[in-house]
C-alpha cells in the first residue's frame, strides 16, 4: 500500500509570504498526485491534478510540481482565503484512493 | 452548474443501519464515477466506496461488507446502505464525483457538502 506523507504538520505564515507543502509517497507514483483545500465546516476543494494542473477556477498563485515520491505544492503569496487544510491525494490500492494526514495553514 | 447534495445522515445505536443519499444536478450519475469519502471529526480524509459508469462497486477494507454503494438513475442519485454501524464510523460523509483521466489519473472534482453520521449508545 502507498503511504503519502505530508509536512509540515502546521505551518505559520503571514498573508503575503510564500507556503511550501510537501506530500512524499512511500513508493512511485509517478506524476499521478492531486491536491486539495479544505477550509473548517466546507468540502474538500480540487487545486491540483496530475501533480502541476491547476483545476478549473484555481487562481494561479497555487503550484503544483513533483513527480515520483516527492511533490510539493507552492501558494507564491498567501492571501486571507487561502488559510486552510491541505491534502495531497492518490490513486492506490486499486480501486481506492487515499489521502495524506493534511497540512494546516495558519495565520502567523 | 454542478451540485451534489448529501442527506441521511444522523445519530444510530452500534449495529444500526442508516441511508445516506447524495443527490446530483448538473450532470448525470449514471454516466461518471461516482464516490464515499468520509472525514472523523477532526481527522483527514478517508475513501469509503465508488461505484463506475458500468455499476461495478469496490469498498475499503474498513467497510466491506458492511456497506453498499448504489444509485437510481431516473432521480439522478447516489446512495450509501450502511449496515452493522460502529462508533469508528463516526464521520461526515461526502458524496463526490470522479474526474476520470485514467486508471491512475483520478480524482474528485466535486464534492457535496456533507452529512454527519454519529454511531454512539
Amino acid at each position: 500500500e502507498i503511504v503519502l506523507t505530508q509536512s509540515p504538520a502546521t505551518l505559520s505564515l503571514s498573508p503575503g509570504e510564500r507556503a511550501t507543502l510537501s506530500c512524499r509517497a512511500s513508493q512511485s507514483v509517478s506524476s499521478y498526485l492531486a491536491w486539495y483545500q479544505q477550509k473548517p465546516g466546507q468540502a474538500p476543494r480540487l487545486l491540483i491534478y496530475d501533480a502541476s494542473n491547476r483545476a478549473t477556477g484555481i487562481p494561479a498563485r497555487f503550484s503544483g510540481s513533483g513527480s515520483g515520491t516527492d511533490f510539493t505544492l507552492t501558494i507564491s503569496s498567501l492571501e486571507p482565503e487561502d488559510f486552510a487544510v491541505y491534502y495531497c491525494q492518490q490513486r492506490s490500492n486499486w480501486p481506492g484512493w487515499t489521502f495524506g494526514q493534511g497540512t494546516k495553514v495558519e495565520i502567523k | 452548474e454542478v451540485q451534489l447534495v448529501e442527506s441521511g445522515g444522523g445519530l444510530v445505536q452500534p449495529g444500526g443501519s442508516l441511508r445516506l443519499s447524495c443527490a446530483a444536478s448538473g450532470f448525470t450519475v449514471s454516466s461518471n464515477y461516482m464516490s464515499w469519502v468520509r472525514q472523523a471529526p477532526g481527522k483527514g480524509l478517508e475513501w469509503v466506496s465508488v461505484i463506475y459508469s458500468g455499476g461495478s462497486t469496490y469498498y475499503a477494507d474498513s467497510v466491506k461488507g458492511r456497506f453498499t454503494i448504489s444509485r437510481d438513475n431516473s432521480k439522478n442519485t447516489l446512495y450509501l446502505q450502511m449496515n452493522s454501524l460502529r462508533a469508528e464510523d463516526t464521520a461526515v460523509y461526502y458524496c463526490a464525483r470522479v474526474e476520470w483521466f485514467g486508471e491512475l489519473s483520478s480524482y474528485f472534482d466535486y464534492w457535496g457538502q456533507g452529512t454527519l453520521v454519529t454511531v454512539s449508545s
